[in-house]
């Protein structure tokens, strides 16, 4: 167990809607990164947030948006959803910058299918 | 355009053995390589890492080893066991901080023969 929690672990929709997938840190960590993964592909980074503020984009689609809230935790909100959309999504946190930590720490993902 | 390739889909290997898992990178900015490994239904899950600053690094079972010069880096598990039968992603990052922005490999599904 990371210590990162998200929900719901399975997802399925039809198209041109939107839902909100919901992502909790581990304690004391201020990033949270979100990723996509589609079929035999690898991890695409999509956003990252630290502390509130965004970070740093990656391929990110523009009807995709994220937030981090004070508390800290994050939401993936994807709307007018395709069918190429369906994938695996994870979130993923790491420490306070500088503050040593090797690496991120992955949730276990939720699955997204669009029907 | 995929920065860090693993070329081998799929891997078996007998246990006891040696497995050794590739990975090539094409941005000469990046700078810390990570493994990970992942079960499924499970978020992938940390195994070892490198800076650029070293050619080898060990942790127990696992080493890892990176050629600059050839923008390659591979992992060694040593002795192979069961357990280690999982998908392994190569990431990279060239953050100043080596633990954002990864750009992960399309991974190797390791399978350990009993």
């Amino acid at each position: 167990d990371s210590g990162v929690t998200q929900t719901p672990k399975h997802l399925i929709t039809a198209t041109g809607q939107r839902v909100t997938l919901r992502c909790s840190p581990r304690s004391g960590d201020l990033s949270v990164y979100w990723y996509q993964q589609s079929l035999d592909q690898g991890l695409q980074f999509l956003i990252q947030y630290y502390n509130g503020e965004e970070r740093a984009k990656g391929n990110i689609l523009e009807r995709f948006s994220a937030q981090q809230f004070p508390d800290l935790h994050s939401e993936l909100n994807l709307s007018s959803l395709e069918l190429g959309d369906s994938a695996l999504y994870f979130c993923a946190s790491s420490p306070p910058l500088g503050e040593g930590g090797e690496t991120q720490y992955f949730g276990p993902g939720t699955r997204l299918l669009v029907l | 355009d995929q920065q860090v390739k693993q070329n081998s889909p799929s891997l078996r290997v007998q246990e006891g053995r040696i497995s050794i898992l590739n990975c090539d990178y094409t941005n000469s900015m990046f700078d810390y390589f990570l493994w990970y490994k992942k079960y499924p239904a499970e978020g992938p899950t940390f195994l070892i890492s490198i800076s650029s600053i070293k050619d080898k690094n060990e942790d127990g079972r696992f080493t890892v080893f990176l050629n600059k010069s050839a923008k390659h880096l591979s992992l060694h598990i040593v002795p192979s066991q069961p357990g280690d039968s999982a998908v392994y992603f190569c990431a990279a990052s060239d953050s100043n901080f080596g633990n954002e922005k990864l750009t992960f490999g399309t991974g190797t599904r390791l399978t350990i023969i009993p």
